[in-house]
């Protein structure tokens, strides 16, 4: 059984701090990983698609990195925003690459 | 260029009746998945198409639910004879090409609640 670990399952952060989560991930057969954002009563939203390992990516106030011999991926925000309040949700490919395998989230809320 | 439509956005049906959820794709994508959540859980894959094809049904009832993604018009997403069990989130995605590179973009959802 192929599982998609995140944690912290949930994350209080003060207004204008920094912070990160870690999404974890068998590294045999890997495709690609995703990150999307859910904010409550909305639709997830994706932030990235990684596909190599040592992988940066960047946008706005958000990074991810990814170790695809390690099996994990950071994301990072950086001075946290009220408008950041949302659930991280990271999904891998691994054998098929229509098929996403997704993690539980974690659940971030910026207190002003 | 308008985003993944989903319609209705909230659903009524009573025990027994049929619901039918509609899912225009972004312009230029022809892969669609249908997914479930159901209160306090997380997104349960359902069904996967391309144009006119079923992919992968594996995430779907045997029973009752049925999927389709014709040459012209929307995706639907069939339940026959509802029942409580049924009420959840659905929400359609999209993507342009396969998932080792392209991300899924996600419609508004629609509630269906069984009364």
């Amino acid at each position: 059984i192929l599982n998609v670990e995140q944690s912290p399952q949930s994350l209080h952060v003060q207004e204008g701090d920094s912070t990160n989560f870690t999404c974890s991930f068998p590294s045999s057969n890997f495709y690609a990983l995703h990150w999307y954002r859910w904010e409550t009563a909305k639709s997830p939203e994706a932030l990235f698609v990684m596909t190599l390992n040592g992988d940066e990516k960047k946008k706005g106030r958000i990074s991810a990195t990814l170790n695809t011999k390690e099996g994990y991926s950071y994301l990072y925000i950086k001075g946290s925003q009220p408008e950041d309040s949302a659930t991280y949700l990271c999904a891998l490919t691994m054998d098929s690459n229509y098929q996403l395998i997704w993690g539980a989230g974690t659940k971030l809320i910026i207190k002003p | 260029n308008a985003g993944v439509m989903q319609n209705p956005r909230h659903l009524v049906r009573r025990r027994g009746q049929e619901a039918r959820l509609r899912c225009s794709p972004m312009k230029g994508h022809s892969h669609v998945y249908w997914y479930r959540q159901l209160p306090e859980e997380g997104l349960k894959f359902m069904v996967y198409l391309q144009k006119e094809n079923i992919i992968d049904e594996s995430g779907m009832p045997k029973e009752r639910f049925s999927a389709e993604f014709p040459k012209e018009g929307p995706s639907i997403l069939r339940i026959q004879q509802v029942v409580r069990g049924d009420s959840a989130a659905y929400f359609c995605a999209s993507s342009l090409g396969d998932l080792s590179a392209s991300p899924l973009h996600f419609g508004n959802g629609t509630r269906l609640t069984v009364t």
